[in-house]
């Protein structure tokens, strides 16, 4: 079975435009999370999203949005970009919304210049 | 507060010899799982070994094993025999909360491994 498959792999986009990142849990898997992994820290939690849900928001500003599509698969939305935003954007997936079997994906790395 | 804490940036270790890498956290939540996760240079964050808060026993899984230590609220990774594609980034993280909780993860900031031949 396919993993976590997350696109574009690369992008670069200029202060104050839009991005939409993709991903496509696992097959089976209902519960998609977002995570946010700045250059030389640890990934920081933004959103999880559990049967088309918000189950958990991060402390990121109103520019972060996402959703959940009826196949289970996500996307993350960030307007108006900032230098700040440029960083590698993982998805997980789990079964479940309170499962502790997360799955990850390769992650989108974002450039803003 | 919720906090994961990794003191150890980097770590260098001989191939085959065992290496620890250490982990403290902090939480008010009687109820929560510790991580830990591989990230090689390729990005992908690859699970590697989980403990509950209520285990009895320390993890382990193949060479990996887990130095739970509740009282000093430690959470150690132990690698046995360690190889080459050993060297990777590791986080520990951390997930609060039982049945009904969200799935969001608390991560330090990592140890960069570096296995030498």
């Amino acid at each position: 079975d396919a993993g976590v498959t997350q696109s574009p792999t690369h992008l670069i986009k200029t202060r104050g435009q839009h991005v939409t990142l993709r991903c496509s849990p696992i097959s089976g898997h209902k519960s998609v999370s977002w995570y946010q992994q700045v250059l030389g820290q640890g990934p920081q939690f933004i959103f999880q999203y559990y049967e088309k849900e918000e189950r958990g928001r991060g402390n990121f500003p109103d520019r972060f949005s996402a959703r959940q599509f009826p196949n289970y698969s996500s996307e993350l939305n960030v307007n108006a970009l900032l230098l700040g935003d440029s960083a590698l954007y993982l998805c997980a997936s789990s079964f479940q919304g309170d499962s502790y079997e997360q799955y990850f994906g390769p992650g989108t790395r974002l450039t803003v210049t | 507060a919720q906090k994961i804490t990794q003191t150890q940036p980097g770590m260098f270790v001989q191939e085959k010899e065992a290496v620890t890498l250490d982990c403290t956290y902090d939480t008010s939540d009687p109820s929560y799982g510790l991580f830990w996760y591989k990230q090689p240079s390729s990005g992908e964050m690859i699970f590697l070994i989980y403990q509950g808060s209520y285990d009895q026993q320390n993890a382990t899984e193949g060479r990996y094993s887990l130095n739970f230590q509740k009282a000093r609220k430690s959470a150690n990774l132990v690698i046995s025999a360690s190889q080459l594609g050993d060297s990777a980034m590791y986080f520990c993280a951390m997930r609060e909360g039982g049945g009904g909780a969200t799935n969001k993860l608390i991560f330090g900031t990592g140890t960069l491994l570096a296995v030498q031949p």
